[in-house]
């Protein structure tokens, strides 16, 4: 079974600190990779993909994530926080079965929260 | 240019009735998907529709119906209202089912 883990469901940062935002998933083929963000009363949009090859992936809005075979994941981070920043974040799996359907499988989400 | 449209955005109903909330996407794709997110911001997927045939029926209960007339529009009917089908509904779309999904703005439905 394929499944997708946030560890923290809200985080808080301190505007100018490093972000990081955890991500997990369970897969027994390479899955597709996703980050996407959700800013109040909006519908999510799309931060960054791995799909293949280079396993770190540069999103917008400055942040990036790096796929990690070995450990499974696929954290999401941002150098330096700005008070825009502050979103829930949902990662997201999908990968093609057998049958040639893909299934989406998101995160439960993290809040993040900056601090000025 | 709006990609992914619904409407209405805002929808308030008493329990027992019969609602519709329309999605249309003009990005020529041809995966759409409807999503209901709850309160904890818990995304679970509905259904999902690919060149109008159903692909994905997720446990949803039979009160809730998509139709999707042609592969720009994917409708969800929703009949007998109960409480707990308040929530805010995605509508999505995709080129294809395995890659980047745009979301629409949401509909949030308070049913009394």
């Amino acid at each position: 079974a394929q499944s997708v883990t946030q560890l923290g469901s809200h985080v808080s940062v301190s505007e100018g600190a490093l972000v990081l935002l955890r991500c997990n998933y369970s897969s027994s083929v390479p899955p597709y990779l996703f980050w996407y963000v959700q800013y109040p009363n909006q519908g999510l949009q799309l931060l960054l993909k791995y799909t293949t090859g280079a396993t770190l992936v540069k999103g917008i809005n400055g942040f990036e994530a790096e796929f990690k075979k070995s450990e499974t994941s696929f954290h999401l981070t941002k150098p330096s926080a700005h008070m825009s920043d502050a979103a829930e974040y949902f990662c997201a799996v999908t990968r093609r079965s057998y049958s040639g359907t893909y299934k989406y499988i998101f995160g439960t989400g993290t809040r993040l929260k900056v601090l000025a | 240019d709006t990609a992914v449209s619904q409407t209405p955005k805002y929808l308030v109903t008493q329990m027992g009735n019969d609602k519709s909330i329309k999605c249309e996407q003009n990005l020529g794709h041809d995966t759409m998907y409807w999503y209901k997110q709850d309160s904890k911001k818990f995304l679970k997927i509905m259904f999902s529709y690919n060149n109008k045939e159903l692909i994905i029926n997720e446990t949803v209960p039979n009160r809730f119906s998509p139709k999707s007339p042609d592969k720009a529009h994917l409708n969800l009917h929703i009949n007998s209202l109960e409480l707990g089908d308040s929530a805010v509904y995605f509508c999505a779309s995709s080129q294809d089912a395995g890659n980047e999904q745009f979301f629409g703005p949401g509909t949030r439905l308070t049913v009394l």
